[in-house]
């Protein structure tokens, strides 16, 4: 079955960067689009951008474009997002989320448990 | 506007039909898609497109729209299914995502 299981929860201090790993199994990571989603507390949902299949292409949320970095390692079948220049704006649960292979491009059928990322001095 | 607009709350006596509704401009170029979160877990898909259930969600759960507004029924509302549902749209190109400000949903 389908699994994306990302890494444990981190605290940084507000400048400081992140890297939040997505370990997917289950199936072909060379077939879907990853995104990466972002919810702060009691706040919807945030799209922050995607990788293609093939890790040649990404795109980024207007408002995040210059701090954000999402890569692929194939070897691993693990996905990363890095986001830099914290602010406490940036405190939010992080996920992964697989988008469905075929449909209009903004379903997301599995997601990642969610990854904590606090930022306070 | 590029919002999606969700009314906060609604809710349904155990066993009757709610719908909940999301409105917005995007709505009438492109479809929504449906998540259910419960507290504490990431959303799950729930329903999709013009009429399309992930495999496993019951059939209780069905989708429509019509001009700027999406909806989302639920048909003999269970206890379980308590919890924020949140809508979301796009572009064709996938360079664009927005989710609407969610629906808390209480079962009586």
């Amino acid at each position: 079955q389908v699994q994306l299981v990302q890494s444990g929860a981190e605290v940084r201090k507000p400048g400081a960067s992140v890297k939040v790993s997505c370990k997917a199994s289950g199936y072909t990571l060379t077939t879907y689009y990853m995104n990466w989603v972002r919810q702060a507390p009691g706040q919807r949902p945030e799209w922050m951008g995607m990788i293609n299949p093939s890790g040649s292409t990404t795109r980024y949320a207007e408002r995040l474009k210059g701090r954000i970095t999402m890569t692929r390692d194939t070897s691993t079948s693990t996905f990363y997002m890095e986001l830099r220049s914290l602010t406490s704006e940036d405190t939010a649960v992080y996920y992964c989320a697989r988008r469905l292979q075929f449909g209009d491009p903004y379903y997301f059928d599995h997601w990642g448990q969610g990854t904590l990322v606090a930022v306070s001095t | 506007s590029s919002e999606l607009t969700q009314d906060p709350a609604v809710s349904v006596a155990l066993g009757q039909t709610v719908t909940i509704t999301c409105q917005g401009d995007s709505l009438r170029s492109f479809y929504a898609g449906w998540y259910q979160q419960r507290p504490g877990q990431a959303p799950v898909l729930v329903f999709h497109g013009k009429n399309n259930r992930p495999s496993g969600i019951p059939d209780r759960f069905s989708g429509a729209s019509s001009g700027n507004t999406a909806s989302l029924t639920i048909t003999a509302a269970q206890a379980d299914d308590e919890a924020v549902y949140y809508c979301n749209t796009g572009d064709s190109l996938g360079n664009r995502v927005i989710f609407g400000g969610g629906t808390i949903l209480t079962v009586l």
